[in-house]
């Protein structure tokens, strides 16, 4: 596709259950970001990607939270043992340089 | 990394000018303005963006003085379909990442 494709759009897990969201970036680029937007707030920045490298993972919020990009295009952030406060939408998105970046429609996630 | 600063939430009418001023008077030098705007159950998406001066679109104006503390998104003529979540972002040429504040909700009233 042409855009950024993000799986499972919706994805509700039982606290104490791992996780895996995946990223499809737009073919080519270099730059892949993942967000986390709880209702009502804007992105807060989890990590960032140049290529296959982790350049920024300032934002995980624990060592739960945990991302890779290894062949420099698709991602998966992954979420071990998630808690209630896990729940919110995860936003991916890709650009080819620091101009423009392309969202995906996010993964809403639910812990119950 | 330079802090924005914008108004929660505005309110207009169709076919009204809507202009949202962003607050960021730490920008640095090679940092860029951006703003994004977001509906619900979407991800954000490019609006413009600007480095000094005036930038235009088909879509939108981006007014930025000559000191950088602070720039303006101007939306002409706006519709109901503009009722969304604007975000204005500064982000430095080499950092990579892209950091959001709360937004501006305006809302379009016919």
């Amino acid at each position: 596709g042409a855009g950024v494709s993000q799986s499972p759009r919706y994805k509700v897990a039982k606290r104490g259950q791992d996780v895996a969201l995946r990223c499809d970036p737009i073919s080519g680029h270099v730059s892949l970001f993942w967000y986390q937007q709880a209702l009502g707030q804007g992105p807060e920045f989890l990590t960032y990607f140049q290529n296959e490298a982790q350049l920024d993972k300032s934002g995980l919020p624990s060592d739960r939270f945990f991302a890779e990009r290894p062949e420099g295009s698709v991602s998966t952030l992954k979420i071990q043992r998630t808690q209630q406060e896990d729940s919110a939408v995860y936003l991916c998105a890709s650009s080819f340089s620091n101009t423009e970046a392309f969202f995906g429609q996010g993964t809403r996630l639910t812990v119950v | 990394l330079a802090k924005t600063t914008q108004p929660i939430s505005m309110d207009s009418y169709e076919g009204q000018e809507v202009n949202i001023t962003c607050s960021h008077n730490n920008i640095a030098t090679n940092d860029y303005i951006t703003w994004y705007q977001q509906f619900p159950s979407q991800g954000p998406r490019f609006i413009i963006q600007g480095y000094k001066t005036k930038v235009t679109n088909e879509v939108a104006s981006l007014f930025i003085p000559a000191d950088r503390k602070s720039s303006t998104l101007s939306l002409p003529r706006v519709s109901l379909s503009d009722t969304a979540v604007y975000y204005c972002l500064v982000e430095g040429g080499s950092q990579g990442n892209l950091i959001f504040g709360k937004g501006t909700k305006l809302s379009v009233k016919p």
